[in-house]
């Protein structure tokens, strides 16, 4: 499975914008990127996901570079219920639908 | 639409005892997954399975762990003769297109356990 590489931490002020940033140099042509976050004491939820283009959504924007190996998470303004571990995923067609969690990025959101 | 759920949202148990966790996907939905988050550390994927089908439990300790999603009823996680090892939260999710590079997985609120 490709591996993708993200911060540790990150923080934030409240009502800012937030970049959160993902390495996945050996994505294969196939592998969709996922952005899952997990609050605090909950189950993980979806943000977003996309292959090529930006996509947009309303929780967040995802920039994709063009050579694909690389990501931003785009949380246009950040709330403190956005204070979360954000985690960045490759999904590949034919895998079983797996999802390969890494330690993920913790976003604190300062008032 | 109501979203996965699993219950007990706790429980607890004593070494050697079973623990037998649930999971109820979202409607339509008829491909779960199974994850486990240890205290302090990340999630691990443990099976996949659907309707009366285990598609790949190559996360499954290979003794005590059992999973199960009968044709009709809810998945059932078991582990059998629990050690305090065991202790973690228990997160199942369930998506409707199950291992389709664009498909989406809905998580429940967990089930945590505690063994003593």
């Amino acid at each position: 499975d490709a591996k993708t590489t993200q911060p540790n931490s990150m923080e934030s002020n409240e009502e800012e914008p937030v970049h959160l940033p993902c390495n996945h140099s050996t994505i294969s042509g196939t592998d969709y990127i996922h952005w899952y976050r997990q609050l605090p004491s909950q189950g993980p939820e979806y943000v977003i996901h996309g292959l090529t283009s930006n996509v947009n959504n309303r929780m967040a924007s995802l920039a994709i570079a063009e050579d694909r190996k690389s990501s931003t998470l785009i949380l246009h303004r950040a709330t403190l219920r956005d204070a979360a571990v954000y985690y960045c995923i490759l999904s590949a067609s034919g895998n079983t639908g797996k999802l390969i969690f890494g330690q993920g990025t913790t976003l604190q959101v300062k008032p | 639409n109501a979203g996965v759920m699993q219950n007990p949202r706790h429980l607890v148990r004593r070494r050697g005892q079973e623990a037998r966790l649930r999971c109820s996907p979202m409607k339509g939905h008829s491909h779960v997954y199974w994850y486990r988050q240890l205290p302090e550390e990340g999630l691990k994927f443990m099976v996949y399975l659907q309707k009366e089908n285990i598609i790949d439990e190559s996360g499954m300790p290979k003794e005590r762990f059992s999973a199960e999603f009968p044709k009709e009823g809810p998945s059932i996680l078991r582990i059998q003769q629990v050690v305090r090892g065991d202790s973690a939260a228990y997160f199942c999710a369930s998506s409707p297109l199950g291992g389709a590079s664009t498909d989406t997985q809905y998580f429940g609120p967990g089930t945590r356990l505690t063994v003593l």
